[in-house]
């Protein structure tokens, strides 16, 4: 899919492990985010950033880290995975600059914490 | 901060029915409403949004309304098609710069 990919798609992994999801966008937009998709819940922010290495948090960003050394490049890694970060995970990207306006989301990536 | 609540969470109908789904928001000062839609195992994508300026909008099938004194915004799908199957979120945003507030979803199913 043009501009935006994520990987892994899919991830398992054992409770404690470190685990990184990357987010890479061919759009040059300045704004990335990383939402995580729960059943009720919606679409819940857990951090974006505004540029090369400035981020900020956003709702649920507790267990959560990011980086952003690269403007294409979004990793969001949870230092030791628990049950409860079991999701889909959805990286995106604005178009609109930082209004958080017309999000363009990636393919997500389905997480299991065992 | 904003909190959006989405009622139905499912809503079945038959082909050619019209649906709608409403929104509620806390903060009178949100002033932008997007509505998303997302098919099964796909990404959600933007359908329509709407801004506190303007009470209406609509494209082709779909339709959002605001209502500001109410706090609360719909999303109108008239003449429904299998293609319309999906989960539907609303959206609410306080300002420019601020994060989004997504409902929690309505699962649309449409029956041929």
């Amino acid at each position: 899919d043009a501009g935006i990919t994520q990987s892994p798609r899919h991830k398992v992994t054992e409770t404690g492990t470190p685990v990184t999801l990357r987010c890479h966008q061919t759009e040059n937009h300045r704004y990335m985010y990383w939402y995580r998709q729960d059943p009720g819940h919606g679409l819940r922010l857990i951090h974006y950033s505004y540029g090369v290495k400035d981020t900020d948090k956003g709702e649920v960003s507790d267990g959560y880290s990011v980086s952003r050394s690269k403007t294409e490049d979004f990793l969001l890694t949870l230092e030791s995975a628990t049950s409860s970060q079991t999701s889909v995970y959805f990286c995106a990207i604005s178009s609109d600059g930082g209004t958080n306006e017309k999000l363009f989301f990636g393919s997500g990536t389905q997480l299991s914490v065992l | 901060g904003e909190n959006v609540e989405q009622h139905p969470s499912t809503l079945s109908v038959q082909e050619g029915d019209s649906a709608v789904i409403k929104c509620t928001y806390s903060d009178s000062a949100s002033n932008y409403f997007p509505w998303y839609k997302q098919e099964l195992g796909k990404r959600p994508q933007l359908i329509i949004d709407i801004r506190s300026n303007v009470g209406e909008k609509k494209d082709q099938r779909i339709a959002v309304t605001l209502n500001k004194t109410a706090k609360h915004f719909s999303l109108h799908i008239t003449e429904t098609q299998p293609e319309d199957s999906a989960v539907y979120f609303c959206a609410a945003r306080y300002n420019a710069g601020n994060m989004l507030t997504f409902g929690g979803g309505t699962r649309l199913m449409v029956k041929p």
